[in-house]
């Protein structure tokens, strides 16, 4: 029962280097979700996946870009890191039923720009 | 700005104390979700509510879904240092698109 990986669960990057957070779900769900959690501010959806082949920007979409290279992979990509991307990152999955969502998280990737 | 509120932000109550945490967005809501968070670590899924009007019970946890499905509270009855955490409720705002959104948390300490 994996469930959602992502890796890696801790990074520490410098400024202006890049970096790929990989996600991947084995439940065969349709959406894929990139959040952000900062102190105080919750969990901010950066990019999502509605499903294979798709990804919309979400809240905080800048300095980020997204592939979903298949229906059990969605990666987040940092092209030029800078120390406000410092954060913990979550991915989830979402199967659509008759009775709502049911949403599965990640255990969180802690990333550190200095 | 986000589009789902969450207040209070923070609170401490002595052991055994009622509380309520409230979730309110100006959009109709879709589904409502309730989330904890142990500092450092992932989310436990607590309850979903869909229906307007809809109430949920869970141990010592009660939510409920207002009939407009714009506004969700939490409350918890007799609380214990096991309850505290961070919450968040989740929504779905998308409809087709399925794009689902968070609250800016609640963090919770119980006194002994």
């Amino acid at each position: 029962n994996a469930g959602v990986t992502q890796t890696p669960k801790f990074q520490v990057l410098k400024t202006g280097q890049s970096m790929t957070l990989q996600c991947a779900q084995d439940m065969n769900h349709n959406s894929m979700y990139w959040y952000r959690q900062d102190p105080g501010m919750g969990l901010r959806l950066i990019y999502y996946s509605a499903s294979e082949g798709t990804t919309d920007k979400g809240e905080v979409p800048n300095g980020y870009n997204v592939s979903r290279l298949n229906k059990r992979e969605f990666s987040l990509r940092l092209e030029s890191a800078a120390p406000s991307q410092t954060s913990v990152y979550f991915c989830a999955s979402s199967r659509k039923g008759v009775s709502g969502n049911t949403i599965y998280f990640g255990e969180g990737s802690w990333l550190t720009v200095v | 700005s986000q589009e789902l509120e969450q207040s209070p932000q923070s609170l401490i109550v002595q052991e055994g104390k009622n509380l309520t945490i409230n979730c309110t967005s100006s959009k109709t809501l879709y589904g409502l979700y309730w989330y904890k968070q142990k500092y450092g670590e992932g989310l436990i899924f607590l309850m979903m509510l869909q229906k307007g009007g809809e109430e949920k019970s869970h141990e010592k946890i009660t939510a409920k879904l207002d009939e407009k499905k714009q506004q969700s509270s939490l409350h918890i009855t007799a609380s214990q240092p096991s309850h505290a955490g961070i919450y968040l409720c989740g929504a779905d705002i998308g409809g087709a698109t399925n794009k689902l959104i968070f609250g800016t948390g609640t963090l919770l300490a119980v006194q002994p």
